[in-house]
């Protein structure tokens, strides 16, 4: 069956413009989370929803960072005023429930010039 | 806090021999831990996870990790290496109580296989 889905899959912006990545989980999966890669590291956790609610937003590093999933499926992360420093692989994942294993997605490729 | 620790950012193996790429962990309670594998360009795929009973999980393309509760340790292993096994391997933790459904994800490490 189909997998996570991300779009774009390579974005490329000006600092201080405003980006929307795009999310689409497996059918039927309610938990969806958010990650960060940079270049040599682990994905880092950044928030996860169960259904159309922000369970843990913890994980965002600031306010220039929000997500929705308004009918408990497509999620989209915005970011506004983006920085030199947000240039990272944003990765995607879905489970069916939060106990359950996280299947990824490709990732977007964010580059912030 | 949660936290994995993977001390090899490299391993290199011979076609044919066995491999071990290292995770500890530490985790407040019993942890579920994970490994996954990324291709280039690829994003994560998973390969196998520990949740309970049985300490021996065996997983993907014959890869299998042993949970051990008293080293905190979740070493992904292999009984015979592939060149196509060449891959960056990540193992994460996750806690079951207050951070439920956050992974904690090492650095990585670089699995090369050589013919």
């Amino acid at each position: 069956g189909a997998g996570v889905s991300q779009t774009p899959s390579n974005k490329v912006t000006e600092k201080g413009k405003y980006v929307e990545l795009r999310c689409d989980p497996i059918s039927g999966h309610t938990a969806l989370y958010w990650y960060r890669q940079s270049l040599g590291q682990g994905p880092e956790f950044l928030i996860y929803f169960q259904g159309t609610g922000a369970a843990d937003d913890s994980g965002l590093p600031n306010d220039r960072f929000f997500a929705v999933r308004p009918e408990g499926s497509v999620s989209t992360l915005k970011i506004q005023r983006t920085e030199r420093g947000d240039s990272a692989v944003y990765l995607c994942a879905s489970s069916p429930l939060i106990t359950d294993t996280q299947y990824f997605g490709p990732g977007t490729r964010l580059t912030v010039l | 806090a949660q936290s994995v620790a993977q001390p090899e950012d490299q391993v290199n193996v011979a076609e044919g021999n066995p491999l071990t790429v290292k995770c500890t962990y530490s985790v407040s309670g019993n942890p579920y831990l994970f490994w996954y594998v990324q291709y280039p360009n690829r994003g994560l795929q998973f390969l196998l996870k520990y949740i309970t009973g049985d300490n021996l999980v065996k997983g993907s393309y014959g890869f299998e990790a042993e949970f051990n509760k008293s080293q905190t340790s979740f070493h992904l292993k292999k009984p015979s290496a592939l060149v196509s096994d060449s891959a960056l391997y990540f193992c994460a933790v996750s806690d079951r109580g207050s951070t439920l459904g956050r992974l904690y994800f090492g650095r990585g490490t670089q699995l090369t296989v050589w013919p």
